[in-house]
């Protein structure tokens, strides 16, 4: 099973900062990776997957980039409701395994 | 536009079967080119795969979990189901069912992109 590691696990940062969020496989899943928000009492949102390719809907505020065992999802300028919990996602093989979150909380 | 519910006991007691069903609506369940998932959420904690089915990539379960668990579709309703037996405080979590896209060509099963709003099931005497 393929361990995926996000980090840091909290970033503090205020409205109009850029966030940037780590996501690092414990082996290569080539550009099989998405990324989800979630807030809180919600189901989570797929916002890119193949690594890179924002999903329908999501502003260009998100990019993905990354492939093999690091990746990236940033966020360029933060706005009030992107303030949530975001899941990276492997589905390289059985079974796709999520990594533990990283939460983007208002400093 | 696909919509997926969720519905089941909210309360099931340790060692029984946990039971629950996705009704979906918009989208046919035995269509080609999706799969449908199980998933859960332990509360504070993070996501976890049950188990997905698709009408041409059949059935995968979480190898942790195999030896309890079963999907199985109705197409006359639209719905699929989950079953989880001999349940412990473990599995304790908010349930959720999903779509996502497959690409039988590449054999990828891109993340589910639509979910329904989840249901908590409390395992507890």
């Amino acid at each position: 099973e393929i361990v995926l590691t996000q980090s840091p696990a909290t970033l503090s940062l205020s409205p109009g900062e850029r966030a940037t969020l780590s996501c690092r496989a414990s082996q290569s899943v080539r550009s099989n990776l998405g990324w989800y928000q979630q807030k809180p009492g919600q189901a989570p949102r797929l916002l890119i997957y193949g690594a890179s390719t924002r999903a329908t809907g999501i502003p260009a505020s998100f990019s993905g980039s990354g492939s093999g065992t690091e990746f990236t999802l940033t966020i360029s300028s933060l706005r009030s409701e992107d303030f949530a919990v975001y899941y990276c996602q492997h589905y390289d093989d059985w079974p796709p395994t999520f990594g533990q979150g990283t939460k983007v909380e208002i400093k | 536009q696909v919509q997926l519910q969720e519905s089941g006991p909210g309360l099931v007691k340790p060692s029984q079967t946990l039971s629950l069903t996705c009704t979906v609506s918009g989208y046919s369940v035995h269509s080609d080119g999706v799969y449908w998932s199980w998933l859960r959420q332990p509360a504070g904690k993070g996501l976890e795969w049950i188990g997905r089915f698709s009408s041409s990539g059949g059935t995968n379960y979480s190898p942790s979990l195999q030896s309890r668990v079963t999907i199985s579709v109705d197409a006359s309703k639209n719905q699929f189901s989950l079953r989880l037996t001999s349940v412990t405080a473990a599995d304790t979590a908010v349930y959720y069912c999903a779509r996502g896209w497959y690409d039988s060509g590449s054999g990828n099963y891109y993340p589910s992109g639509e979910w329904g709003r989840g249901t908590l099931v409390t395992v507890s005497a």
